[in-house]
């Protein structure tokens, strides 16, 4: 079946430690993205790759790292620096990125909570 | 900027009732989209509504999209239990490709 995965389904980060988000598509989309949810709010963008080996800072991307080395995964990386991550973490992917690309997909979620 | 404000945030109703959720956004854009969340779950797709007085409709559910008031609608004819989420807009801008910009959500509790 098609679609995308996230891993670990909950995740739990000490102070001062730098953790890794997985996300993995197989539906050969182009685009994926990375958001954020806090607890009664709206998705707020973190980071997004247009293809492979590209990748520009969304709204909020302080604090957090992405790479783009393989079409269908993205990882994301949440780093000391960011001092508030707990948060429902949700990536994303679309067939492109051109302005007629249609809808994004959307992965399980992660739930990020610190210890 | 982009913003995108949705409203009610939060809408309590009778099952067998009929409303509606409103999405209003602040700059010109020929594309918007509604998502449902389920409680702890990631967000499934609704609605794409591509062009001025698109109307879509699936079930209960009917969205329509009006680009020169900025104004998306979600009209819920005759609600059900299992309709009870929280449902999001979300606008692309006319420059940002598929970047979305997100509304609050609104959270709909339908009750017997």
């Amino acid at each position: 079946d098609g679609g995308i995965t996230q891993s670990p389904k909950y995740l739990f980060r000490k102070e001062g430690q730098n953790v890794t988000l997985s996300c993995e598509q197989n539906l050969n989309h182009d685009a994926m993205y990375w958001y954020r949810q806090d607890p009664g709010q709206g998705l707020r963008l973190i980071y997004y790759s247009q293809i492979v080996n590209d990748f520009q800072k969304g709204d909020i991307a302080e604090g957090y790292s992405v790479s783009r080395e393989k079409k269908e995964s993205f990882p994301l990386t949440v780093t000391s620096a960011q001092k508030n991550p707990t948060a429902f973490y949700l990536c994303a992917s679309s067939r492109g990125f051109a302005k007629w690309t249609e809808t994004q997909y959307f992965g399980p979620g992660t739930r990020l909570l610190v210890l | 900027e982009l913003k995108v404000e949705q409203n009610p945030l939060f809408l309590s109703m009778q099952e067998g009732k009929n409303y509606t959720i409103y999405c209003n956004y602040s700059t010109t854009s020929d594309r918007l989209y509604w998502y449902r969340q389920d409680p702890g779950k990631s967000l499934e797709s609704l609605f794409v509504l591509l062009s001025n007085g698109a109307v879509k409709q699936e079930g209960r559910l009917m969205a329509s999209l009006d680009t020169k008031a900025r104004l998306s609608t979600l009209h819920i004819t005759a609600a059900v239990h299992d309709l009870s989420a929280t449902y999001f807009c979300a606008v692309a801008g006319e420059t940002s490709g598929s970047r979305l910009t997100f509304g609050e959500g609104t959270q709909l509790t339908v009750n017997p």
